[in-house]
């Protein structure tokens, strides 16, 4: 099973709410991934973590803040974002923390910032 | 000079022929390589991995790698309509585990 899970599918938001991502795996993955990705581009990396530690931050607003409570979770907090911010936020996991480990995406989350 | 870099397409091929995607890269020290089938609206997902030179068969799918020339190349056989989507070539570079993505390559199947 290389499932990753993801909530809500679809948020719209204001710019002044807090609301928070949420990814899932249950395939003992020891790094999990942040991902943008906006129209017709590909993914860009935001966070990752490795053994629940945060290892790669790629140079991020502090309007969003991950989380990693333990191996299977992963969230993303949001807070004070602006319209730019609207775009397709993925998470990935894989089983390799260096090396070339295969990444395995969830679904997404459809973030809509008015 | 990008990283990897896909021809952005699109790629039109009749159903039933075979479609060739390819990607090329800069970084000699890269090691891994994927390609990721997106479907529009949805997320990347994984058609093949690839680690040495040479060709690697999955299906209808078979990669290929030629790390001396620096390329990697994806072939479809007896295409079909719900093949029609974006492919994403993506490489790790050295021991890291950051992926690099190319811009994608849209692929149209025609019937």
């Amino acid at each position: 099973d290389t499932e990753v899970t993801q909530t809500p599918k679809h948020l719209v938001m204001g710019m002044t709410n807090k609301k928070s991502l949420k990814c899932e795996q249950h395939m003992g993955h020891r790094a999990m991934y942040w991902y943008k990705q906006k129209a017709k581009k590909p993914p860009e990396l935001m966070f990752v973590y490795s053994y629940e530690k945060l290892s790669i931050n790629e140079s991020v607003p502090s309007r969003f803040s991950p989380e990693c409570p333990n191996s299977s979770l992963l969230n993303l907090h949001l807070h004070a974002l602006q319209p730019e911010d609207s775009a397709l936020y993925l998470c990935a996991s894989s089983q390799a923390t260096s090396g070339g480990g295969t990444q395995y995406f969830g679904p997404g989350t459809r973030l809509l910032v008015l | 000079q990008k990283e990897v870099e896909q021809n952005s397409g699109p790629l039109s091929v009749p159903e039933g022929a075979i479609a060739s995607l390819n990607c090329t890269y800069s970084d000699r020290g890269s090691q891994s390589f994927f390609w990721y089938r997106q479907y529009s609206g949805k997320s990347p997902e994984l058609i093949m991995f690839i680690y040495s030179n040479g060709d690697k068969e999955d299906g209808r799918f078979t990669a290929q790698l030629n790390k001396a020339s620096q390329y990697v190349s994806l072939l479809i056989r007896d295409s079909q309509p719900s093949d029609s989507a974006t492919y994403l070539c993506a490489v790790i570079i050295n021991a890291g585990n950051m992926l690099t993505f190319g811009g994608g390559t849209r692929l149209m199947v025609k019937p």
